[in-house]
Parts: structure tokens; C-alpha cells; sequence
């Protein structure tokens, strides 16, 4: 019944190590997104794909790249991973359309960096 | 500048009601979510609203006032399952989803 898989669950990194975050979804959705979430502040939009080999910039961009090379799958890279990028890492998907659209996510990646 | 508030946390008592309020300020509307997020798990829809009323599914029922910018979920019938985070979130004009901080619901027996 899995529909949004993120391939790690946990993961602990250097500063300056590369980090790549992968999200897959078997639900045909066009759009993706990764978010973060912290406390006190809820999930922040990292960037988001409306197709396959495109990509957008969220709210919070800054310290992070995107690859979307087929349809299912949506990777979160950091090329320098830093000490403030230690969170939990979202990944959703939701169908193509106007409007409010429902998210389906995945269980989350909570990265520390060291 | 978008705001979404909600309170950080509640605790409540198996069998009773809760309301948990989001207020909103954003750039447009066109619609407000409600999702469940239970500790260590992905967030799961439970309700959206795009019109002023009450929307009820089973115990749980989301209440949207566009002119006051307001929103509440009601939880009724508290279970110890319903320990989780809710998150509240905003469709504004951008097309970008806001969300809250999320409040945490803790039930006791």
C-alpha cells in the first residue's frame, strides 16, 4: 500500500559531505515537492516539479538542489551539507490540476549533520 | 507577509471533545487543509474547505469563516489514537501551500 517511498529513514552526515535524498511515488503523480520540517516551524517548502526535467524553487531553496529525470522519482541534493540542514526531510506528491490538490506523503528522512 | 497560527500544543481527555483553531492572514485564498501527523509517520489529509461551514467526517469535523480568516477541527469522541500533530494549511493565491506549526494533541486515559 506504500504510495510515497524516501529511501532513508535516517541518515547521519558530515559538514561538507554531498547528500542526495530520494522520494519515489507508483501513483502517475506529475507534481512533487520536499519539504522540511522543524519545530516551531512547521513544513517549509524546499522546491517542487510539475513535470519530469522541471523544477521550481520553493520558499527556501538556498543550500539545495533538485533532479527530476523520470516521472516517479524526485531527488533532494545537498552539495555542502551544513550543520542548519540537520531536519526532517518531507517528500509528497500530489496529481496535476488547478487548485487545491491533496498531498500524499511520504514517512520522512530525518538527516543530522554533524 | 502570510501567516498561518495555531496553537503549539493540547492535551485532552479520552472520550471527550477538542477544537483546535487555525487563523489564518495570506495573499488570497482557495482553500485550507487538515492533515494528521502521527510521531514518526508521514502527515495524512483529513479534511479541506473552500467554502465558509462545517464539513463533518465521522468524529472529526473542519469549520472554515473566510472573512475572519478562521478555521477550527473538532475531534469528538477522543481515542488514544488521536495523539498526533495537526497540521493546518493554506492554498493562497501563489498556488504555494502555507502551512502551520502544527499542534500537538495529547490524549490521556
Amino acid at each position: 500500500d506504500v504510495k510515497v517511498t524516501q529511501s532513508s529513514r535516517y541518515l547521519v552526515k558530515r559538514t561538507g559531505e554531498k547528500v542526495f535524498l530520494e522520494c519515489v511515488q507508483d501513483m502517475d503523480h506529475e507534481n512533487m515537492f520536499w519539504y522540511r520540517q522543524d519545530p516551531g516551524l512547521g513544513l517549509r517548502l524546499i522546491y517542487f516539479s510539475y513535470d519530469v526535467k522541471m523544477k521550481e524553487k520553493g520558499d527556501i531553496p538556498e543550500g539545495y538542489s533538485v533532479s527530476r529525470e523520470k516521472k516517479e522519482r524526485f531527488s533532494l541534493i545537498l552539495e555542502s551539507a551544513s550543520t542548519n540542514q540537520t531536519s526532517m526531510y518531507l517528500c509528497a506528491s500530489t496529481e496535476r490540476g488547478t487548485g487545491a490538490n491533496v498531498l500524499t506523503f511520504g514517512a520522512g528522512s530525518r538527516l543530522t549533520v554533524l | 507577509g502570510q501567516n498561518i497560527d495555531q496553537p503549539t500544543e493540547m492535551t485532552a481527555t479520552e472520550g471527550a471533545i477538542v477544537q483546535i483553531n487555525c487563523t489564518y492572514q495570506t495573499s488570497g485564498f482557495n482553500g485550507l487543509f487538515w492533515y494528521q501527523q502521527h510521531a514518526g509517520e508521514a502527515p495524512t489529509f483529513l479534511s479541506y474547505n473552500v467554502l465558509d461551514g462545517l464539513e463533518e467526517k465521522g468524529r472529526f469535523s473542519s469549520f472554515l469563516s473566510r472573512s475572519k480568516g478562521y478555521s477550527y477541527l473538532l475531534l469528538k469522541e477522543l481515542q488514544m489514537k488521536d495523539s498526533a500533530s495537526y497540521l493546518c494549511a493554506v492554498y493562497p493565491s501563489t498556488g504555494k501551500l502555507i502551512f502551520g506549526q502544527g499542534t500537538t494533541l495529547q490524549v490521556k486515559p
